[in-house]
């Protein structure tokens, strides 16, 4: 089973619309980040959560707000979805020692 | 700020060598590395302390040089397999918030 699971893995939706990626992790990490990844820009932080009570901006959150529920859980809304948030979205948890981050497997999103 | 990756892109025959450089303006705790293939996620490849130490395993190996805000990924004998985007994570403090630069795409041909 996979340690860092993204649900949906793809979504189609219109300008307007209220959406809703989920993140879960079996992996006991404390540490939680929303990514967002464009052809050509790398990885951009939208969001990271050292702890349930710890939420924090990143580079771009313009547009995007999060919701940690529980250790395991990380979400990120668009409260109202316009066409250049169109992107691939990775969900990354890691611990306090090691520090290396874990991937989920991404969640596609298109915004019409 | 972004960290710079150079060169972008790169074309390899199998066997041959490479490297990866990551430079950043800021002073840097920590450098990251990862391989992502295509339509995968990211996957780590090694992490760099602040110290100047170099790590490295099998044919894949990295160096940081703190001074000047440097990091290299050393790639020799290149496999196939070793085909991807490579994208360095630069860490300023040990809160472990990264910036990733805008990746390095590998390509080896047989």
């Amino acid at each position: 089973d996979a340690d860092v699971t993204q649900t949906p893995r793809n979504r189609i939706t219109k300008t307007g619309k209220r959406i809703m990626l989920e993140c879960s992790q079996t992996k006991g990490h404390d540490r939680m980040y929303w990514y967002r990844q464009d052809p050509g820009l790398g990885l951009q932080l939208i969001y990271y959560s050292f702890d349930v009570k710890d939420i924090n901006k990143g580079e771009i959150s313009d547009g995007y707000s999060v919701s940690r529920q529980a250790q395991a859980k990380f979400s990120l809304s668009l409260e109202s979805a316009i066409p250049n948030q169109t992107a691939l979205y990775f969900c990354a948890t890691s611990d306090l020692v090691r520090n290396e981050q874990f991937f989920g497997p991404g969640t596609r999103l298109t915004v019409l | 700020q972004q960290p710079v990756q150079s060169p972008q892109a790169v074309i390899l025959r199998e066997g041959e060598d490479a490297v990866i450089n990551c430079s950043s303006s800021k002073a840097l705790y920590s450098v990251h590395w990862y391989r992502q293939k295509h339509g995968e996620a990211p996957v780590f490849l090694m992490i760099l302390l602040k110290g100047g130490e170099q790590k490295g395993h099998d044919k894949i190996s990295a160096s940081f040089n703190e001074k000047k805000q440097q990091s290299s990924l050393y790639l020799t004998a290149s496999q196939l397999s070793y085909s991807g985007t490579y994208f360095c994570g630069t860490g300023e403090g040990s809160n472990y918030k990264l910036t990733f630069g805008k990746g390095t795409l590998l390509t080896v041909n047989p």
